[in-house]
Formats: C-alpha cells, sequence, structure tokens
C-alpha cells in the first residue's frame, strides 16, 4: 500500500462544479502539501500545512481552498471548477533528516474540467 | 528562497555519465540543495541531498563547489530508465526558517537514446 493516497486518482468535471481531492498518509509526518503540475512548467505549490493548525498559501492558491482535517488528512478543494485548473495534482509528506527535508509524493490526482 | 537555473532539456547514451549543473546565485547560508527525479505521470522521487563539497550515494553524485552558487548532479553510467525530469531545490534547513516552503522550478528534461 501506498504510504501516501490520493483520490480519485481521475476525475472529469464540468465548469462550475465542486471537486475535492482527497490525500491520506500513514508515514506519520507532520507536513503536507499540495502541487499542481501542467506540462512544460514543473510543480507548483498551492497550499502548505506545517501541521493541522497550520495552514499556509503557495505560489498559486486562488480558486483552490484546503482542509487538514487531522495530521494523516489533507484535502484540496475546487469551489467552482474552471477549465485552466486542468492539471494533475500531487498530495506530498515531508520529513526531516538530520536537520534536512526530504518530500514524498503521492501518485498523483487528474483532473479535467470540461 | 533562492532561485535556481537549469538546463531545460539534456539528450545522452546508454552508458555515459551524465552531468546536470543547476545555479543558485542567491543561496543562503541555511539552504541546502536537494534533487527530485520525476517519471511521466508520477510524483517525483528524492535523488539526493547536500549542503556542501560532494555526497554520494546509491545512485547518484552530488557536487557543490565551495562558493555554493551551483551545484552538479552526477549519474553514472546512464540507461533508458533514467529519461525523466531533474529538478534542483535550494531550501532552509528545517528549522532554521518555519515559514520556508519547497518551490519547484521546471526542472530539466534528460532524455537517454539506446
Amino acid at each position: 500500500d501506498a504510504d501516501v493516497t490520493q483520490t480519485p486518482r481521475n476525475r472529469i468535471t464540468k465548469t462550475g462544479k465542486r471537486i475535492m481531492l482527497e490525500c491520506s498518509q500513514t508515514k506519520g509526518h507532520d507536513r503536507m502539501y499540495w502541487y499542481r503540475q501542467d506540462p512544460g512548467l514543473g510543480l507548483r505549490l498551492i497550499y502548505y500545512s506545517f501541521d493541522v493548525k497550520d495552514i499556509n498559501k503557495g505560489e498559486i492558491s486562488d480558486g483552490y481552498s484546503v482542509s487538514r482535517q487531522a495530521q494523516a488528512k489533507f484535502s484540496l478543494s475546487l469551489e467552482s471548477a474552471i477549465p485552466n485548473q486542468t492539471a494533475l495534482y500531487f498530495c506530498a509528506t515531508s520529513d526531516r533528516r538530520g536537520g534536512q527535508e526530504e518530500l514524498f509524493f503521492g501518485e498523483g490526482s487528474r483532473l479535467t474540467v470540461l | 528562497l533562492a532561485k535556481t537555473t537549469q538546463p531545460i532539456s539534456m539528450d545522452s547514451y546508454e552508458g555515459q555519465e551524465v552531468n546536470i549543473t543547476c545555479s543558485h546565485n542567491n543561496i543562503a547560508t541555511n539552504d541546502y540543495i536537494t534533487w527530485y527525479q520525476q517519471f511521466p505521470s508520477q510524483g517525483p522521487r528524492f535523488i539526493i541531498q547536500g549542503y556542501k563539497t560532494k555526497v554520494t550515494n546509491e545512485v547518484a553524485s552530488l557536487f557543490i563547489p565551495a562558493d555554493r552558487k551551483s551545484s552538479t548532479l552526477s549519474l553514472p553510467r546512464v540507461s533508458l530508465s533514467d529519461t525523466a525530469v531533474y529538478y534542483c531545490l535550494v531550501g532552509a534547513i528545517w528549522g532554521m526558517n518555519r515559514d520556508d516552503k519547497i518551490i519547484f522550478g521546471k526542472g530539466t528534461r534528460l532524455h537517454i537514446l539506446p
């Protein structure tokens, strides 16, 4: 079983619909992240959370919201989806080792907004 | 956050050593350097991390000159399966800057030819 699990893996929806992407982890990490990837643009940070009570905006948070329901769960919502939110979304957790930080990614959620 | 600059793409042949250089001219004293590998439709995967001089693991080596304004990821004897996008990131040592966040650039698309 994957340590970082994203659901759904694929979703097609229509403009204006509310969408939630869920992420759960079994690694016991405090830090969790949501990234978006578009072809040729690398990964862009949407939101990140250092613990259950600490949520922060990333590079491109407009049009998105998040909820950290528990240490293990971090959900990303699109309140009213639009076509330019069509992308591959990744959830990640991070851990520190010797004072440094390593990211662990889920398998991604591919979202298509028509 | 230190901005990074990498080549957009590189080609090489199986069995060759590949070196990918990343520039980070405004790296801060507390920043470390991390490289990730990403295959299509998968999340990035940690390769190697370092602060200065040379770091080697079973997958790659990371060379960092004394001024730390650049770093070079070295992949020995590449194979077709090393075809991927490679990202160079710089970020603060955990705990030194709690507001720091992990930002990806566009990466280097490495294509290994037979």
